[in-house]
This record gives C-alpha cells, sequence and structure tokens, in this order.
C-alpha cells in the first residue's frame, strides 16, 4: 500500500503571497489531520477532516484553511503568507477503524 | 485538558547501551498514548501505542514502553541503542474531548544521540 503523499515537497513564497499543499492518504483513509512543526513552537494541530467535514480545528488564524474532497484528499491553503508561516506542514491519515495515524513526508514551506 | 511532557530535551547514549526517554502525560481520561520517531529531513513514523489493553507496549525495532497510571507516565526503552536510533522522539496523547477525534497533543521531543 502506498503511504501519504504531500506535495509539493519544498515551497519558496514571498510575504503576502497565498499557498495550497495538498495530501493524499493511504487508500482507504477517511480522516486526515494537518500539523504545522517549528522549532519554536514545535508540532502544533491545524485541522482534522473526514469525510470531507472539518471535524476540529486548532487555534490557528482564518488565513489557514483547508478542505477535503470526495476522494479522500485533502488541501491546506494559507493566504497573506507572513515570515512566522515558514514550517514543515504535516499531513496524517487513519483509517475509520483505528486511531493509528500515518504521516506524510511533510512540506517545507519557506517565506521571504 | 490532556497533555504530555518529556523530562529531558537531549539524551545522549552509546552504541550498545540501554536507552531511557521520559514522558509524562496528563488527562482526566483513560489515554491513548503513542511514541513517534522523526529522523532528519523525514515524516513521523509510529514507534508504538497504548489503548489500555496492556501496559507494557512493544513497538518497532526493539523499543517498548510501560504505562504506569499510578505515575502518570509512559516512558520509552530499548535494551540497546544502535547507529540508527539517532533521530527525534515525541510522545503523544490522543485529544479526548468526548467526542470523534483524531487530534494529537505532541510533547516537545526528545533529540536522541548515539555514540560509537
Amino acid at each position: 500500500k502506498a503511504g501519504v503523499t504531500q506535495t509539493p515537497r519544498y515551497l519558496i513564497k514571498t510575504r503576502g503571497q497565498q499557498v495550497t499543499l495538498s495530501c493524499s492518504p493511504i487508500s482507504g483513509h477517511r480522516s486526515v489531520s494537518w500539523y504545522q512543526q517549528t522549532p519554536g513552537q514545535g508540532l502544533q494541530f491545524l485541522f482534522e477532516y473526514f469525510s470531507e467535514t472539518q471535524r476540529n480545528k486548532g487555534n490557528f488564524p482564518g488565513r489557514f484553511s483547508g478542505r477535503q474532497f470526495s476522494n479522500s484528499r485533502s488541501e491546506m491553503n494559507v493566504s497573506t503568507l507572513e515570515l512566522g508561516d515558514s514550517a514543515l506542514y504535516l499531513c496524517a491519515s487513519s483509517s475509520h477503524f483505528s486511531d493509528e495515524q500515518y504521516f506524510g513526508p511533510g512540506t517545507r514551506l519557506t517565506v521571504t | 485538558a490532556q497533555s504530555v511532557t518529556q523530562l529531558d530535551s537531549h539524551v545522549s547514549v552509546s552504541e550498545g547501551t540501554p536507552v531511557l526517554l521520559r514522558c509524562n502525560y496528563s488527562s482526566s481520561y483513560s489515554p491513548s498514548l503513542f511514541w513517534y520517531v522523526q529522523h532528519p529531513n523525514k515524516g513521523l513514523q509510529l514507534l508504538l501505542k497504548y489503548t489500555s489493553a496492556a501496559t507494557l507496549v512493544k513497538g518497532i525495532n526493539g523499543f517498548e514502553a510501560e504505562f504506569k497510571k499510578s505515575e502518570t507516565s509512559f516512558h520509552l526503552t530499548k535494551p540497546s541503542a544502535h547507529m540508527s536510533d539517532a533521530a527525534e522522539y515525541f510522545c503523544v496523547v490522543r485529544a479526548n474531548y468526548g467526542g470523534a477525534t483524531n487530534k494529537l497533543i505532541f510533547g516537545t521531543g526528545t533529540l536522541l544521540a548515539v555514540q560509537p
């Protein structure tokens, strides 16, 4: 079975731009979660989707948004980028029958 | 609210010696606890999980962890370190709001160095 894939792997943007990151979960997994990892704040939960519905949201500003499609693929969008948004963005998927979450390799976003 | 505290930010061991990475948890419910490992420039890999079936949990690559409710601890151990174990390790608890969620709450991580 293929693992969780994230595209792109690396991204460089300038302040004020917007960015869209993509996550394809493991086949059959309907739950997708997103996390931001930075040296200062560690790993923080962004949001969680299950069957196209946002089930939970972390404490991030409204510039951070996401969605999930009917094939369980998910995207997250960050508008009006700030320098502090530079981070590794990780996506995780899990099946409905397990609490084990499987992470993708991440997208490294650099904002200049 | 659930939380985890990793007691050491850095641990250094010699190859072939035991590994102990310490984690304390806080939870008003019976927690779901995990250990994840992250190698440089890689995603997170699940090492093991505790979900109340057994207090001693065996994971991949020879790691195990023991859930001790009286001490609110979930320490990670390995009898003999290998060079390939050098990585960052995260103790994690699943959030419990009384509803369905897969939200994970991460500790601050322990960087394990293995000396030859």
